[in-house]
């Protein structure tokens, strides 16, 4: 089974900071990865797939990187409506199997 | 517009079956697409469960494979999840989705159901 390694699990910022975060794969999953956003109580929305494709009606400054196993999901500019948590996943096999990673939580400092 | 809703009972006695429907509505399944079911424990991340297509293809979480049945019922416009043998560990929000497979780009879930939890619970 692939894992996905999301680092950090949480961080603080403020509004206006640019903000990154890394997800790491097991095994190479070439451009297998979808990045989600998740606000309380409600469901994911995807923002980004294929790694750096940005999914129709998301803000220009989410921004997604990489292939192989090293992906980033940027943020260029953070607005008070980004705090949440973010998932990146990755579906990648002759037979595909979906993993998720853990979580990272962004938070106001 | 595209949307999904999950149905089902919100409380499941351990070692009972999980049953949920899914119900879409804005675009035929028959159409195309795979559907999915992702869960998320209170407080906790996003697990995969099964996903299924028009044709009734599907595959499942090696780590739930052998209690996860999931179907289509292509004249209903819904598919549904079956979870056998559950407990405690099962409580968690359940939700719904399309998922978009792409060749060069994997599969990513699009569409969303609002989500409905179910709690396991004597």
């Amino acid at each position: 089974d692939i894992q996905m390694t999301q680092s950090p699990s949480s961080l603080s910022a403020s509004v206006g900071d640019r903000v990154t975060i890394t997800c790491r794969a097991s095994q190479s999953i070439n451009s297998c990865l979808s990045w989600y956003q998740q606000k309380p109580g409600k469901a994911p929305k995807l923002l980004i797939y294929g790694a750096s494709h940005l999914q129709s009606g998301v803000p220009s400054r989410f921004s997604g990187s990489g292939s192989g196993t090293d992906f980033t999901l940027s943020i260029s500019s953070l607005q008070p409506e980004d705090f949440a948590t973010y998932y990146c996943q990755q579906s990648y096999s002759s037979r595909p199997e979906v993993t998720f990673g853990g979580g990272t939580n962004v938070e106001i400092k | 517009q595209v949307e999904l809703q999950e149905s089902g009972p919100g409380l499941v006695k351990p070692s009972e079956t999980l049953s949920l429907m899914c119900t879409v509505s804005g675009y035929s399944i028959t159409s195309g697409y795979y559907w999915g079911w992702i869960r998320q424990p209170p407080g906790k991340g996003l697990e995969w469960i099964g996903s299924i297509d028009q044709s009734g293809s599907a595959y499942d979480n090696p780590s739930l494979r052998s209690r996860v049945t999931v179907s289509v019922d292509t004249s209903q416009n819904q598919f549904s999840l079956q979870l056998s043998s559950v407990t405690a560990a099962d409580t968690a929000v359940y939700y719904c989705a399309r998922e978009s497979v792409l060749l060069l780009y994997g599969a990513a879930f699009d569409v969303w159901g609002q989500g409905t939890m179910v709690t396991v619970s004597a």
